[in-house]
Order: C-alpha cells, then structure tokens, then sequence
C-alpha cells in the first residue's frame, strides 16, 4: 500500500489555468505539507498544515492555496498559472513531533507552457 | 532551521563504506539532525536522525561529534541502489515541523 499518494503525476497546462494537485495519506498522521523542487533540484517548503494550524513559507504566492477536506488529504490549488510554476512538487506527512519522519510522495510534475 | 554544509559530491566503489560529513556549527541544544535521501525520480526518503549519541538502524549508521558541531551518515556497503542525493538537516524542536532542505551531497557509487 502506498503511504503518500499524489495525483496525478504529470500534469501539462497552459499559463493561465487553474489546476490542483491532490495528495492522500494512509498512515493516520496529523501534519502534511507541501514542497515544491525546481529545475536546480532544491526542495523548498511550500506549507505544513495540521488540524489547528496552517503555517505558509513567505515566498508562496498568494496563488497557491492548500486545502483540506480532512486529516487525510492535503490538495494543492493553484490559480493563474505561470511560466515559472513549472517544478515537481512533493507531498508529505508526519506526526506532530520534531523527531517524527516526514514520509513524502513520489511528486507531481507540473509543465506550464 | 539553522544551516548545514555538506560536499556537494561524493564517489564510492560499490561494497565499501561511506561516510558523508556533514558541519552544523550553529547547532542549537535542541535541534535534532536528521538525514534523508532522494534516489532519482523518487521524493525525499527518510534515512535517520539523532539528537547526541550515535544512532544505527538498518539503513545507515549516525555518528554525532561530541560538540554536536558535526555529523557523519555511514553507510557500511555502499550498493548501487545507495546513489542518490543525501540531505543532512537541522530541525528544530519548535520549527512548525518543517524541514529546510540545503543542496545536499550526490552520492556516485561506481560498480
């Protein structure tokens, strides 16, 4: 069974659409994020969200918002899509603890043209 | 999450150890390190972590320097499955659980 799953996998639009990416965990955790890893290959935390609270990166555009419909899935919006958009993006769960490992999905990647 | 410096790349012969250093000298008293990898095209995998005393489990071996100013992951026979990226991190006991991901070393293991 696969512990973080991410759909889909590749996903290719246009500048302009508005596309989510969808994210499920299996493994009862309360924390999930998301990363974000561009064409230079560094991972950037995007959001970690648990029940209580939702903490964003600064640098995330305001045209990314994440979405939870419950403990278990952490849905990835994005409006307006640009040129440089284009990247894998990761999703991942934990406990709520600093010593808990994150468990991360095989990513979606997302080509805008 | 404080910083880490790691080499950017490494080689090793297949069937020999590694050590991959990492530097954390601004390690504060209740960061943990913790040591993932990401095998290509793959997301990020947890390798290990530890606060003080040296850990070991079936992945990898943590050795932690004594000023915790330092780490090592070993690795005790590097297989070709082993390359990949290896990311050394800090995390705080207060961070909001994120992960900071630094630029990591890449691991070559030559047949």
């Amino acid at each position: 069974d696969t512990a973080v799953s991410q759909t889909p996998k590749y996903l290719v639009t246009q500048m302009g659409n508005d596309k989510s990416i969808k994210c499920e965990q299996n493994l009862g955790h309360d924390t999930m994020y998301w990363y974000k890893q561009d064409s230079k290959k560094f991972l950037k935390i995007m959001f970690s969200y648990n029940n209580k609270e939702l903490i964003i990166n600064e640098t995330v555009p305001n045209r990314f918002s994440p979405k939870s419909p419950d403990k278990a899935h952490l849905n990835l919006h994005i409006n307006s899509l640009e040129l440089g958009d284009s990247a894998v993006y990761f999703c991942a769960s934990s406990q709520a603890n600093s010593q808990s490992p994150l468990h991360f999905g095989n990513g979606t990647r997302l080509t805008v043209t | 999450d404080a910083k880490t410096t790691q080499p950017n790349s490494m080689e090793s012969n297949e069937e020999e150890p590694v050590h991959l250093p990492c530097n954390h000298s601004t390690i504060s008293g209740t960061d943990y390190i913790h040591w993932y990898r990401q095998l290509p095209s793959q997301g990020p995998e947890y390798v290990i972590h530890g606060l003080t005393s040296n850990v070991n489990n079936r992945m990898a071996s943590l050795a932690i320097a004594e000023d915790r100013k330092s780490s090592t992951l070993i690795l005790h026979r590097a297989t070709l499955r082993d390359a990949a990226v290896y990311y050394c991190i800090l995390r705080e006991d207060n961070a909001g659980n994120m992960l900071t991901f630094g630029g990591g070393t890449r691991l070559m293991v030559k047949p």
